[in-house]
């Protein structure tokens, strides 16, 4: 496709339940960011691929969260046992290969912990 | 590690008026520095960057290394203007990009 594509676009997960969160960046693009947006703030950042390879995961706020890339194409963030404060946007984001080039965003999967 | 604080969390202004969205960062080395809008129901999308020192839709931002700020300008708001804006950075030498908590910004008729 065109664009970044994230899948499912809702999620609703009972807490303690594990939910898979996917990411299909735009074909080619190196770099691939993972963000966790709460209701009315701004984008925090998880987790940063560079092709298969995890450079920086200092985001993720517990070891119930973990992201992972094995193609270096597609990505999956994985949340274990869910809790109501991971309720939340989960955006995706890829850029291509050169340095600081404009980071294409996803819609988000909107994850609800019930 | 770098940092992004946009000290507005709101901003109301009337059609025509000036607006400035403030942006502050703290970084011990060289940033690339993006705006980013979104608007009602789409998705994040890039506004401007400080490399390509470009207006885009009439908005400007002046990257200040001594005052560590990269404010966004638009002399005349226009109503289509209102959306959120974040604040990015980016090392120069990688491409882990950190935001700000985003401005909303009102412009009212």
């Amino acid at each position: 496709g065109a664009g970044v594509s994230q899948s499912p676009r809702y999620k609703v997960a009972k807490r303690g339940q594990d939910v898979a969160l996917r990411c299909d960046p735009i074909s080619g693009h190196v770099s691939l960011f993972w963000y966790q947006q709460a209701l009315g703030q701004g984008p925090e950042f998880l987790t940063y691929f560079q092709n298969e390879a995890q450079l920086d995961k200092s985001g993720l706020p517990s070891d119930r969260f973990f992201a992972e890339r094995p193609e270096g194409s597609v990505s999956t963030l994985k949340i274990q046992r869910t809790q109501q404060e991971d309720s939340a946007v989960y955006l995706c984001a890829s850029s291509p290969q050169e340095q600081n080039t404009e980071a294409f965003f996803g819609q988000g999967t909107r994850l609800t912990v019930v | 590690a770098q940092r992004v604080t946009q000290p507005e969390k709101l901003l109301s202004v009337f059609k025509g008026a000036p607006v400035e969205l403030k942006c502050n960062y703290s970084y011990s080395g060289s940033p690339e520095l993006f705006w980013y809008v979104q608007y009602s129901r789409q998705r994040l999308q890039l506004l401007l960057r400080h490399i390509s020192r470009e207006s885009i839709k009439g908005f400007t931002a002046d990257l200040n290394k001594g005052e560590t700020s990269f404010h966004l300008k638009k002399p005349f708001a226009q109503e289509e203007d209102s959306a959120m804006y974040y604040c990015a950075l980016s090392p120069l030498s990688n491409n882990d990009m950190r935001f700000g908590a985003g401005t909303r910004l009102t412009v009212k008729p």
